[in-house]
């Protein structure tokens, strides 16, 4: 079985500081692992996701995220945080399900607040 | 090109009434997945459809809950009898992927349930 866990529930940053958003995972095989953004009334929009190719990937808007197996993480970082970057955002893990489908396992969210 | 679509965004439902949400996927997906996001969580998967075969129905709470796909192409989940605990906002993801792929699922805004 596959579950995930956001550690920060609220991560609150100034404009221009970087953030970290952590996440650890727990998979029974090699997992997928994606981040998703939320913003208000708008729909889920794909950060980045790694699939078993390099371990730090790159993603829209300066996120980028390292998968660390040892460590079982998938941590979210922005060198310098934008006003624009508040949102809910969500680890998510991957695996075959029982219909041969790539159902999405979420964590339960952390918000990111950025002060001005 | 246009992306999912959700209708109806809002829904307020009595306890005990029946409620269908539909969903549009994108054009030319194959995949179509509902989840399920109350309150302060992560969506949770409830179900999933390759064209219009609905091959993992696991994650729907209980027997009032029921998909369908009949064209492969538009989705409609629907909640008979529904009680205060199926409040929570209904989000539904297109994919190209065929079973096992990993691919992105683009989600829609989602239908925001209450039921009084």
């Amino acid at each position: 079985a596959q579950s995930v866990t956001q550690l920060d529930s609220h991560v609150s940053v100034s404009e221009g500081t970087p953030v970290l958003l952590r996440c650890n995972y727990s998979s029974s095989y090699s997992p997928s692992l994606f981040w998703y953004v939320q913003h208000p009334n708008k729909g889920l929009q794909l950060l980045l996701k790694y699939t078993s190719a390099a371990t730090l990937v790159k993603g829209i808007n300066g996120f980028e995220a390292e998968f660390k197996k040892s460590e079982t993480s998938f941590h979210l970082t922005k060198p310098s945080a934008h006003m624009s970057d508040a949102a809910e955002y969500f680890c998510v893990v991957s695996e075959i399900s029982s219909g041969s489908a790539r159902q999405l396992t979420f964590g339960s969210g952390t918000q990111l607040t950025v002060l001005p | 090109g246009a992306g999912v679509s959700q209708s109806p965004r809002y829904k307020v439902a009595k306890r005990g009434q029946d409620v269908a949400l539909r969903c549009d996927p994108i054009s030319g997906h194959v995949s179509l997945f509902w989840y399920q996001q109350a309150l302060g969580q992560g969506p949770e998967f409830l179900t999933y459809f390759q064209n219009e075969a609905q091959l993992d129905k696991s994650g729907l709470p209980s027997d009032r809950f029921f998909a369908e796909r009949p064209e492969g192409s538009v989705s409609t989940l629907k909640i008979q009898r529904t009680q205060q605990e199926d409040s929570a906002v209904y989000l539904c993801a297109s994919s190209l992927a065929l079973a096992g792929g990993v691919y992105e699922q683009f989600f829609g805004p989602g239908t925001r349930l209450t039921v009084l």
